[in-house]
């Protein structure tokens, strides 16, 4: 139990793309949903949290307007990277809770983007 | 500030023995403390996890300490084998405020068990 799908697990593409990944519970209701980016050898560092229903709360530093989060159903939330540039190349990981105090979050497998 | 640290990057061990991964932390404000373990291109899987009221939880092969006192957590595996072999993240979750919930994670510790 406990599945998240993310999708796509790999994109490439040009500078000013906009780029839409999808996070998805595949066997339980999350409640929230978080958007982590993991730069190469370091952590991951949360950018967002995603409600459904509500708007995203993004972490200091995250720009609320180049990284849109959607989270539309129980099941389903959405990150988008709008006109994306090579400095937004990274691993993006998507993470789901069934809100549940003592639940721990579920990753999905991670998005790497390439800018080019 | 790094509010959650590994300050081993890497451990290597032989298969049957032993693995210690330890983790300490600054803030007293969490809640919840867990293991994840991350193979290349995936993402983490978790592991265990401990409240911050318990010192000890144990689930098979994998026990987590907690020394509150000390703010360190550890993480055993025994007996290690080689497909243990990945980097393994502590992550600390906020208890209230703008934080209930959310994960601070360690840098990882790459983990090679030898066979």
């Amino acid at each position: 139990g406990a599945v998240v799908s993310q999708h796509p697990s790999r994109v490439i593409c040009k500078s000013g793309t906009s780029v839409k990944i999808e996070c998805r519970s595949l066997d339980f209701q999350a409640t929230t949903m978080f958007w982590y980016r993991q730069f190469p050898k370091q952590s991951l560092m949360l950018m967002a949290t995603s409600n459904e229903g509500s708007k995203a709360t993004y972490e200091q530093g995250v720009e609320k307007d180049k990284f849109l989060i959607n989270h539309a159903s129980l099941t389903l939330s959405t990150l988008t990277v709008t006109s994306a540039h090579p400095e937004d190349s990274s691993f993006y990981i998507c993470s789901a809770s069934q809100g549940f105090s003592n639940q721990p979050q579920h990753f999905g497998d991670g998005t790497r983007l390439s800018i080019l | 500030d790094q509010q959650v640290k590994q300050n081993s990057p890497s451990l290597s061990v032989q298969e049957g023995r032993i693995s210690i991964l330890n983790c300490d932390y600054t803030n007293s404000m969490f809640d919840y403390f867990l293991w994840y373990k991350k193979y290349p291109a995936e993402g983490p899987t978790f592991l265990i996890s401990i409240s911050s009221i318990k010192d000890k939880n144990e689930d098979g092969r994998f026990t987590v300490f907690l020394n509150k006192s000390a703010k360190h957590l550890s993480l055993h595996i025994v007996p290690s084998q080689p497909g243990d072999s990945a980097v393994y993240f502590c992550a600390a979750r906020g208890a209230g405020g703008t934080s209930y919930g959310k994960l601070t994670f360690g840098q990882g510790t790459i983990l090679t068990v030898h066979p």
